[in-house]
């Protein structure tokens, strides 16, 4: 059966670290990843997106990393602040009109 | 510029009532989605619509339905509400004629349903 899996457990780091997660998929083949952002009681905003034949994409302090033989993404936040606080989605496309999303990721930074 | 707007934000329901949500596209945007988000879960596809079409359905069972209207806004609707409906539910947008593999969406607040 088709899966998408990210981390199972939330995230908690302290200001300045870098926070890492994973996207793992299943029977699925994916032209291209995204990764959206969800604060509490609001829709997913985009972050950023990386095509099946790109390795690597940064924005800003973001880089994800996308290997289609792993079937894995990793998402990255550098420097991380409080205001990086958040649940993050990672979403294939299949090219055909929908996106499938995980189930997120919570992702709390200390100050 | 006005995203994407949905109503209403709240809403509660009983068990076999019918339910309407609408949802205004981003400026621009001619493509609606819509998604529902369980608790703790991820947004789930329900349908797109495009040129007033059904494009795409996700697995839904048919009490689910939609409309596009020529102004490009879109209604939700659910007939014979089950507990199980209980949800967020997003409206995304995007443009048709961008790059198709930019496949990127532009998220309502969501409506929250609840079924009692």
């Amino acid at each position: 059966s088709q899966k998408i899996e990210q981390n199972s457990e939330a995230l908690n780091i302290q200001e300045g670290k870098t926070a890492t997660l994973t996207c793992n998929y299943t029977n699925y083949s994916p032209a291209y990843l995204q990764w959206y952002r969800q604060d509490p009681g609001r829709g997913p905003v985009f972050l950023l997106l990386i095509r099946e034949n790109e390795k690597e994409k940064r924005k800003e302090r973001l880089k994800v990393t996308f290997d289609t033989t792993l079937k894995q993404s990793l998402f990255h936040i550098t420097a991380s602040q409080p205001a990086d606080s958040a649940t993050y989605l990672c979403a294939l496309d299949m090219l055909d009109y929908k996106l499938s999303f995980g189930a997120g990721t919570t992702v709390t930074v200390r100050a | 510029d006005a995203g994407v707007t949905q109503s209403p934000t709240h809403l509660i329901k009983t068990r076999g009532q019918q339910v309407t949500l609408r949802c205004s596209p981003k400026s621009g945007h001619d493509t609606v989605s819509w998604y529902q988000q369980a608790l703790g879960q991820g947004p789930q596809f329900i349908f797109q619509y495009y040129e007033e079409e059904e494009r795409q359905r996700g697995n839904f069972p048919d009490r689910f339905s939609g409309h596009q209207f020529p102004n490009y806004s879109s209604e939700l609707n659910v007939n014979a509400l089950l507990l199980g409906d209980s949800a967020l539910y997003l409206c995304a947008s995007s443009y048709s004629l961008t790059d198709l593999a930019k496949n990127i969406q532009y998220f309502g607040a969501g409506t929250r349903l609840s079924v009692l």
